[in-house]
C-alpha cells in the first residue's frame, strides 16, 4: 500500500486569494490525482498529474484556476486560484499504486 | 464506464455480517468491480476489486453474479468502525483515473 500525506488539513481563506495544497506519497507513483468533494456529495476528479508532463484536466476544470505541479514521483501540489465562496469544498489528492487508488485525508477549504 | 446503482443507506448490527448490494447491469467485459469506502472526514480507502471470480481479502469478500450484472460486498463481522459510505465502481482495470465515484451507500453499524 501507499501512504499519502496532505497538507494543510483545513484552511479558511479570503475571497480573491490563492491556496496551495501539498501532497506527499511514501512510494513512487506514476499517476497522481486531485479530486474535489463538495459538501454532502461524492468525489469529482479535477485532474490527473504525471511527472514531467502537464496535468490532464477534466471537463469543467481549467489550468488557470487549478494549476498543478508534479516535480517528481512522490509529490504534487494543487493551487486553488482567485478563490470565491463557491470553491469551499474538500480537496483530496490520490495516487495510483499497484492499480489501486490511495488517498490523502483531504484539505477542507472554506472561502469567506 | 458502466453506471452502478446502490441503496442510499443501510443499517447493520455490530458483530453481524453486512451485505452491501450493487447493480451494474451495463458493465462491459473488460470492466472490473471496485469497492472503496470513505469514513467521515477521511479520504476513500480501497477495499477490494474483481472481474468475474469471487474475491476475498482481510477486509471483505466480493461476490459477483455469473452474469456480472450485480455484486455484493460482504463485511463478515461489522464493527462500529465500519460505519462509512461504501462506493461500488465499475471501471477498466489498470486505469484508476477512469474510476467514477457515485453517491455510494451509507452503512451505519449499530451497537
Amino acid at each position: 500500500s501507499a501512504v499519502i500525506s496532505q497538507k494543510p488539513s483545513r484552511d479558511i481563506c479570503q475571497r480573491g486569494t490563492s491556496l496551495t495544497i501539498q501532497c506527499q506519497v511514501d512510494s513512487q507513483v506514476t499517476m497522481m490525482f486531485w479530486y474535489r468533494q463538495q459538501p454532502g456529495q461524492s468525489l469529482t476528479l479535477i485532474a490527473t498529474a504525471n511527472q514531467g508532463s502537464e496535468a490532464t484536466y477534466e471537463s469543467g476544470f481549467v489550468i488557470d484556476k487549478f494549476p498543478i505541479s508534479r516535480p517528481n514521483l512522490t509529490f504534487s501540489t494543487l493551487t486553488v486560484s482567485n478563490m470565491s465562496p463557491e470553491d469551499s469544498s474538500i480537496y483530496l489528492c490520490g495516487g495510483d499504486f499497484n492499480e489501486k487508488l490511495f488517498f490523502g485525508s483531504g484539505t477542507q477549504l472554506s472561502v469567506l | 464506464d458502466a453506471k452502478t446503482t446502490q441503496p442510499t443507506s443501510m443499517d447493520c448490527a455490530e458483530g453481524r455480517a453486512a451485505n452491501l448490494p450493487c447493480n451494474h447491469s451495463t458493465i462491459s467485459g473488460n470492466e472490473y468491480v471496485y469497492w472503496y469506502r470513505q469514513i467521515h472526514s477521511q479520504g476513500p480507502q480501497y477495499i477490494i476489486h474483481g472481474l468475474k471470480n469471487n474475491e476475498t481479502n482481510e477486509m471483505a469478500s466480493l461476490i459477483i453474479t455469473e452474469d456480472r450484472k450485480s455484486s455484493t460486498l460482504i463485511l463478515p463481522h461489522a464493527t462500529l468502525r465500519d460505519t462509512a459510505v461504501y462506493y461500488c465502481i465499475a471501471g477498466p482495470g489498470g486505469a484508476t483515473n477512469k474510476l467514477i465515484f457515485g453517491t455510494g451507500t451509507l452503512l451505519a453499524v449499530q451497537p
